[in-house]
């Protein structure tokens, strides 16, 4: 069973639209939650990461983390066409110096 | 900002070939990373490193090794590349701890290496 899962997708939603990319964990320790988006041909940027259950909002991006069910979500309002990419979810475990990937889930929005 | 820097953007070798992969970090991180990524099979990661002269195999190490010698390099061998070993190539760099649970990684543009 892989640590991270995420769906493939790909996930179509027309501009102006919310998107929900969804993302869940089987390390019961983890700590540590990162979203990175990733443009085709290009490496990841962070977009953000999240420690605490709650939601953490920047901009049009809100990270919800819920651990008790084992959950990560990235929430994106108002999507614009430069949002279309591969969005990564990451996990940091409590013991491990190193963060988990998982395999992505591919946006695009529709103009 | 912290900037992690890739040798090559592109590289083209042939089967059988000694290739060297460089990236180099200008902001003092102890960790440093080597991934490929293929389409459909995500992030995978080869070697990392805590710590000069430290390496530590990834899931994927077969058919490449690694070296620190400087805290702020590390350098990924591929010994006698092979066309399987056609991929993107990605090196990323942190820090510790409290640091890594705030900022994670910092990643390299990326070498797409083409072996022919």
């Amino acid at each position: 069973q892989k640590e991270v899962e995420q769906n493939s997708g790909p996930l179509s939603v027309p501009e102006g639209a919310i998107a929900s990319l969804n993302c869940t964990y089987s390390d019961r320790g983890s700590q540590s939650f990162f979203w990175y988006r990733q443009y085709s041909g290009k490496s990841p940027e962070l977009i953000m990461s999240i420690y605490s259950n709650g939601d953490k909002e920047d901009g049009r991006f809100t990270a919800q983390l819920n651990k008790a069910s084992q959950y990560v979500s990235l929430l994106i309002r108002d999507s614009q066409p430069s949002d279309s990419a591969t969005y990564l979810c990451a996990v940091m475990s409590g013991s491990a110096r190193q963060l988990t990937f998982g395999s992505g889930t591919q946006l695009t929005v529709l103009p | 900002d912290v900037k992690v820097t890739q040798s090559s953007r592109y590289l083209v070798k042939r089967t059988g070939e000694k290739v060297f992969l460089e990236c180099v970090q200008d902001m003092d991180h102890e960790n440093m990373f080597w991934y490929r990524q293929d389409p459909g099979l995500g992030l995978r990661l080869i070697y990392f490193s805590y710590d000069v002269k430290m390496k530590e195999k990834g899931d994927i190490p077969e058919g490449y090794s690694v070296s620190r010698e400087k805290k702020e390099r590390f350098s990924l061998i591929l010994e006698s590349a092979s066309t399987n070993q056609t991929s993107m190539y990605l090196c990323a760099s942190s820090l510790w701890a409290e640091k890594l649970t705030r900022y994670g990684y910092t990643f390299g543009s990326g070498t797409r290496l083409t072996v022919v």
